[in-house]
C-alpha cells in the first residue's frame, strides 16, 4: 500500500554539522511531497514542499529534491543550529489514497552546542 | 495559508469525562481534518470534517468516541468522549484549501487523561 518511510532517530549532531534525513515513498503515480517540522511543545509547521519530479523545495537553509527515479525526498541542511532541534516529518499527498496526507514516522533531531 | 487556532491548548481530564476541542480558521477552507499524535509517535488521521454533514472517519475511529461537528467553512469541533488514559495525546486540527493544495496544521491540543 501507499506509505512514507523516513530514517529513525534520534539524530544527534553538533552545531554547524551537515544534516541529512532520508525519506522514501511508495505510491501509485506522483504525489506531492512535504517536510513538516514540529518544535518542542508546538504543532506542525510546513518547512518545504515539491509538487513534481526534479522540483527542489527550500526554506530556512533546508533543501529537498523530488527524485522520481528513487522515489525519495531527502531533507538536507548544510550547517545546523541549536534552534533546528525538532522532530521532522516527511509526508506525501497521494491521490490514490483518497488525497490523504500520509506521514512518515518522524525523525527527532537534537543539535548540541 | 490560513491561520488556525485551537482551544484549549492543553487540558488535564479525569477518566470517564469528555472534552470538546475547538478549531477556528481565519478564512473559508474546503477541507478540515482532525489528527491524533500519541506520545512520541507520528500523526494519525481521525476523520475529515465535512461542512454541514457527518464526518468521514478513518478505520479504527468511530463517531461515538470522537463526535465531530463542522457547522460552517471556518469552524469545527472534536469531542473526545468517555476518556481513558489511552486517549492522552496531542489532537491537531488541519486544513487544506483544495484536494491538491498544501495542508496546514493548528498548534494542537495537549490532552492528559488521569
Amino acid at each position: 500500500g501507499d506509505s512514507v518511510t523516513q530514517m529513525e532517530g534520534p539524530v544527534t549532531l553538533s552545531e554547524e554539522a551537515f544534516l541529512t534525513i532520508n525519506c522514501t515513498y511508495t505510491a501509485t503515480g506522483y504525489p506531492s511531497l512535504f517536510w513538516y517540522v514540529q518544535y518542542p511543545g508546538e504543532g506542525l509547521q510546513l518547512l518545504l514542499k515539491a509538487t513534481k519530479a526534479d522540483d527542489k523545495g527550500s526554506n530556512k537553509g533546508f533543501e529537498a529534491t523530488y527524485r522520481k527515479e528513487t522515489t525519495s525526498f531527502h531533507l538536507e541542511k548544510g550547517s545546523v543550529q541549536v534552534s533546528d532541534s525538532a522532530v521532522y516529518f516527511c509526508a506525501a499527498l497521494i491521490k490514490a489514497a483518497g488525497n490523504k496526507l500520509t506521514f512518515g514516522g518522524g525523525t527527532r533531531v537534537l543539535v548540541k552546542p | 495559508s490560513a491561520v488556525i487556532s485551537q482551544k484549549p491548548s492543553r487540558d488535564i481530564c479525569q477518566r470517564g469525562t469528555s472534552l470538546t476541542i475547538q478549531c477556528q480558521v481565519d478564512s473559508q477552507v474546503t477541507m478540515m481534518f482532525w489528527y491524533r499524535q500519541q506520545p512520541g509517535q507520528s500523526l494519525t488521521l481521525i476523520a475529515t470534517a465535512n461542512q454541514g454533514s457527518e464526518a468521514t472517519y478513518e478505520s479504527g475511529f468511530v463517531i461515538d468516541k470522537f463526535p465531530i461537528s463542522r457547522p460552517n467553512l471556518t469552524f469545527s469541533t472534536l469531542t473526545v468522549s468517555n476518556m481513558s488514559p489511552e486517549d492522552s495525546s496531542i489532537y491537531l486540527c488541519s486544513e487544506r484549501a483544495g484536494p491538491q493544495e498544501t495542508q496546514y496544521f493548528g498548534p494542537g491540543t495537549r490532552l492528559l487523561v488521569l
